[in-house]
């Protein structure tokens, strides 16, 4: 199975600071077809999980513009340009390339 | 807009089954992706299996093959998700989620999960 390792695991940023979470992948998530399956998802305290980027930087329908994902191969970043207290929760990256499906340990953001 | 509904809580007897059902509406159900995800209490998600309805063919984690079952009904665009002999490190929040035409084959429109408790 492929191991996806999330950084850090947590992280508290005052409202209006940008932040930034590492996954990293134990092997390639680029498929031969060119497009390269990881996704990044926000699971809201007693929420269900929403997903937030597919595709490593597609956004989802509906997912505000200050989120924003990248990378290739094996590295991955996702980026909040600016918190907002609605951000709270966990993210979690999920490669997709491979069955299983295996999702990162999720990194906790909370609010200074 | 895509609306998934899961069945409610469930107590189960170590070594019992239970069955989840998730309603999901929106266009072409029978060619969409249903996932299964459960999340112990605590913990992370887990990826449990899933399956196209049209092709009914599943497919399952390692870690769960022999226990589960999952299984679609077309005519009432209702997915099911059977997991067998029961433990309690089963106890979780088990979600279904549908895939969208953007982003195939992936968890874009979750349900409200339903808990399992697996106790004595």
């Amino acid at each position: 199975d492929i191991v996806m390792t999330q950084t850090p695991l947590s992280l508290s940023v005052t409202p209006g600071q940008p932040a930034s979470i590492s996954c990293k992948s134990s092997q390639s998530l680029l498929h031969s077809d060119g497009k390269t399956s990881l996704c990044w998802y926000l699971q809201k305290p007693g929420q269900s999980p929403q997903l937030l980027i597919y595709d490593v930087s597609s956004r989802f329908s509906g997912v505000p513009d200050r989120f924003s994902g990248s990378g290739s191969g094996t590295d991955f970043t996702l980026k909040i340009s600016r918190v907002e207290a609605e951000d709270v929760g966990v993210y979690y990256c999920m490669q997709a390339i491979q069955l299983p499906h295996t999702f990162g340990q999720g990194t906790r953001l909370e609010i200074k | 807009q895509v609306q998934v509904v899961q069945s409610g809580a469930e107590v189960k007897k170590p070594g019992s089954s239970v069955k989840v059902s998730c309603k999901a509406s929106g266009d072409a159900f029978h060619s969409s992706t249903i996932n299964w995800v459960r999340q112990a209490p605590g913990q992370g998600l887990e990826w449990m299996g899933g399956l196209i309805p049209i092709f009914n063919s599943p497919n399952y984690a390692q870690k769960f093959q022999g226990r589960v079952t999952i299984t679609a009904d077309e005519s009432t665009t209702t997915a099911y998700m059977e997991l067998s002999s029961l433990r309690s490190d089963d106890t979780a929040v088990y979600y279904c989620a549908r895939d969208d035409l953007a982003a195939q084959g992936l968890m874009a429109y979750w349900g409200q999960g339903t808990l399992v408790t697996v106790s004595s």
